[in-house]
């Protein structure tokens, strides 16, 4: 079945740490790929998408994520994180010719001081 | 500031109640989403909209129902239909549906709950 899968419910790293968070899909060709943050109580913001091109790429705040077709996975990382961190992240996808965007069921990120 | 608004943010709502939620957007785009979002389940879509005065079903839409009379307005009906309705409500937008992809741009949520 066509899913995306975010493996990791909550995630809890010390303030300055390095940050990985994990997104696999399982789509017959490549989708359109993406990273937003939610803060609590609110919208969703986009930190990074990928369409083509170079496998990594770079986001707002500081993030980053890398495609590796060959794991089907679009992996988010932050070599420092902030204690603004902490919020939700999904991970979304956009099948290839479809319009659906699919989520992920979220990481709740925690960060320590 | 162009962007998307909702509202009411909090909305409480006796079993039996039809609620309306708003959700207006300025960026000029023409397709628009209605997302519930539950713990632990990410984001599910309700209703979609491509262009004024169509829209179509998603994953979630018993219970619910919703109209596209202009491009900047796309509320929300919950009908009494819909089981358990208690859930944040996310609206959004994108420049359009197309086959070349834009990202969806997010209002802040609604937060219904019954009582």
């Amino acid at each position: 079945a066509q899913s995306v899968t975010q493996p990791d419910i909550h995630i809890t790293v010390s303030e300055g740490a390095s940050l990985e968070l994990r997104c696999n899909y399982s789509y017959g060709a490549t989708p359109y790929l993406f990273w937003y943050v939610q803060s609590p109580g609110q919208g969703l913001q986009l930190l990074l998408k990928y369409f083509s091109g170079d496998t990594l790429v770079q986001g707002i705040k500081g993030f980053e994520a890398e495609f590796k077709r060959s794991q089907s996975s679009f992996n988010l990382r932050k070599p420092s994180v902030h204690w603004s961190d902490a919020a939700e992240y999904f991970c979304a996808v956009v099948p290839y010719n479809n319009n659906d965007m699919r989520f992920g069921a979220g990481t709740r990120l925690t960060v320590k001081p | 500031d162009g962007g998307i608004t909702q509202s009411p943010k909090y909305l409480f709502r006796k079993e039996g109640q039809n609620v309306t939620l708003s959700c207006e957007q300025n960026l000029n785009h023409d397709a628009m989403y209605w997302y519930r979002q539950d713990p632990g389940q990410g984001l599910r879509l309700i209703y979609y909209s491509q262009i004024v005065n169509d829209f179509q079903k998603g994953d979630i839409a018993e219970g619910y129902s919703v109209s596209r009379e202009k491009k900047e307005s796309f509320p929300l009906t919950v009908t009494s239909a819909q089981k358990n309705p208690t859930a944040f409500y996310l609206c959004a937008s994108s420049i359009d549906p197309g086959p070349s992809y834009n990202e969806q741009f997010f209002g802040p949520g609604t937060r219904l709950t019954v009582l």
